[in-house]
């Protein structure tokens, strides 16, 4: 049972572009919500998170926005650049959820050209 | 160190070999996770320690895997009798907060079963 969807797949966009990343749950017990950048070769890399007490958190470039009863949670990427290009995952986690694991989403690979 | 290093980075065994993979967590990190990415996918909990006890292994695939953590810091996931299906980057992540939040990840195993 995936309990974390994210679309989509793949995306690009030219220099400047606002990238835009969804991602959907189920488990209403969840109460954390990260997102993760990743090069190839490398590790996840926390991004940003944010918990279901606000909509929308802003941390340099990176904003994600949150909606509560649509059970959805969005990644924008202001002014995206080159260096941008990476897979970028959600995740979820929930002190309520009888479990201590982050569930991540399938991941997007963004391709951002000059 | 400043962040999770985990050894070897790469990691080639024969079918039915035993693996030890190493992590070592940021220092001070009480909460510590192994996780295993596959090609294209996000990365999938294995297991979760709290101090030197495994709190959660729910997500350990069956019994010919296992991990320890003796002295509550450094980690070894342990697989036993590799099938060609066990190929995959296996993850660590350490967190300061005791639960799922803000995990901090290594840059992985790839470990390749021929």
């Amino acid at each position: 049972q995936q309990q974390v969807k994210q679309s989509p797949q793949s995306l690009i966009v030219q220099k400047g572009g606002i990238p835009i990343i969804n991602c959907a749950y189920e488990n209403t017990a969840f109460d954390y919500f990260p997102w993760y950048q990743q090069f190839p070769g490398k590790g996840p890399a926390l991004l940003i998170a944010i918990r279901p007490d606000v909509s929308e958190k802003k941390e340099g470039r990176f904003t994600i926005s949150f909606n509560k009863s649509a059970k959805q949670f969005s990644l924008h990427i202001m002014d995206s650049q080159p260096g941008d290009s990476a897979t970028y995952f959600c995740a979820a986690w929930g002190s309520g959820a009888g479990s201590y694991q982050l569930t991540f989403g399938k991941g997007t690979k963004l391709s951002v050209i000059p | 160190g400043a962040g999770v290093s985990q050894t070897p980075s790469n990691k080639v065994t024969e079918k039915g070999k035993y693996v030890e993979l190493r992590c070592d967590p940021i220092s001070g990190h009480t909460a510590l996770y192994w996780y295993r990415q596959s090609l294209g996918q996000g990365p999938e909990f294995l297991i979760y320690f709290q101090g030197t006890g495994a709190a959660d292994d729910s997500g350990l695939p069956n019994d010919r895997f296992f991990a320890v953590r003796p002295e509550g810091s450094v980690s070894t996931l342990k697989i036993q009798r590799t099938e060609r299906g066990d190929s995959a980057v296996y993850l660590c992540a350490s967190s300061p907060a005791g639960d799922g939040t803000e995990a901090f990840f290594g840059q992985g195993t790839r470990l390749t079963v021929v």
